[in-house]
């Protein structure tokens, strides 16, 4: 089945504690994304990447990195978590050309405590 | 960079009923990929509709359409016959067709539909 696999899907953690949240997609999709997501913002992006070794800037980087080794995986890292990272964060991944949709993963609810 | 407008964060309609989500963009773009995402309470992300800037003709997907006006830069999600299941919240999203950043998307606040039996 294709699919977009987050883990976990819950994620409590204390300010400071360095965490990962995976991502991996089934579907040879070269455009992967993080999102997070607040009431009354939508969804805002964290950082994408177009393919493999190349990623770069959404609009709020800030706290959160990322890397693409192999063209599956897309994990999301918070080196030292704040409180105002605690989010809905969601991962994507899509085609980059013709249109094609995005594919999200269904989601990790993080509190950073 | 484009910027996308739910102007509604809640409506509610009478089960049975029709309703519309308004969806407004601003682009210097022609060519460019507009979509419609439903988020239930299980949080997944569903692709309910997608249009593409090029076609005039209105994309349909069984009770759900879309009223897309170029010029206004307007795209706007009918429901037809609500459901139950309709209830949820519902983000419009676009897509840029510039390559050098990945084509990238961007998504509206969204509008929370209740469903009233």
């Amino acid at each position: 089945e294709a699919q977009v696999t987050q883990n976990p899907r819950y994620l409590i953690t204390v300010t400071g504690k360095k965490l990962t949240v995976t991502c991996s997609q089934n579907m040879n999709h070269e455009y992967m994304s993080w999102y997070r997501q607040d009431p009354g913002l939508g969804l805002r992006q964290i950082y994408y990447s177009m393919n493999v070794e190349v990623t770069d800037k959404g609009d709020v980087p800030e706290g959160y990195k990322v890397s693409r080794k192999e063209k599956r995986n897309f994990p999301l890292i918070l080196e030292s978590p704040s409180p105002n990272q605690t989010s809905l964060y969601f991962c994507a991944s899509s085609l980059y050309r013709d249109g094609s949709p995005l594919h999200f993963g269904n989601g990790t609810r993080l509190t950073v405590t | 960079a484009q910027t996308v407008t739910q102007s509604q964060p809640e409506m509610s309609v009478q089960e049975a009923e029709t309703v519309t989500l308004s969806c407004t963009y601003d682009t210097s773009e022609s060519d460019y990929y507009l979509f419609w995402y439903k988020q239930p309470p299980s949080r997944q992300m569903i692709l309910v509709i997608r249009q593409e800037a090029y076609k005039q003709q209105n994309a349909t997907e069984n009770r759900f359409s879309v009223n897309f006006q170029k010029a206004a830069k307007s795209f706007s999600l009918k429901i037809s016959d609500s459901q139950l299941g309709d209830a949820a919240m519902y983000f419009c999203a676009y897509r840029s067709t510039i390559t050098n950043t990945g084509n990238q998307f961007y998504f509206g606040t969204g509008t929370s539909l209740t469903v009233i039996p």
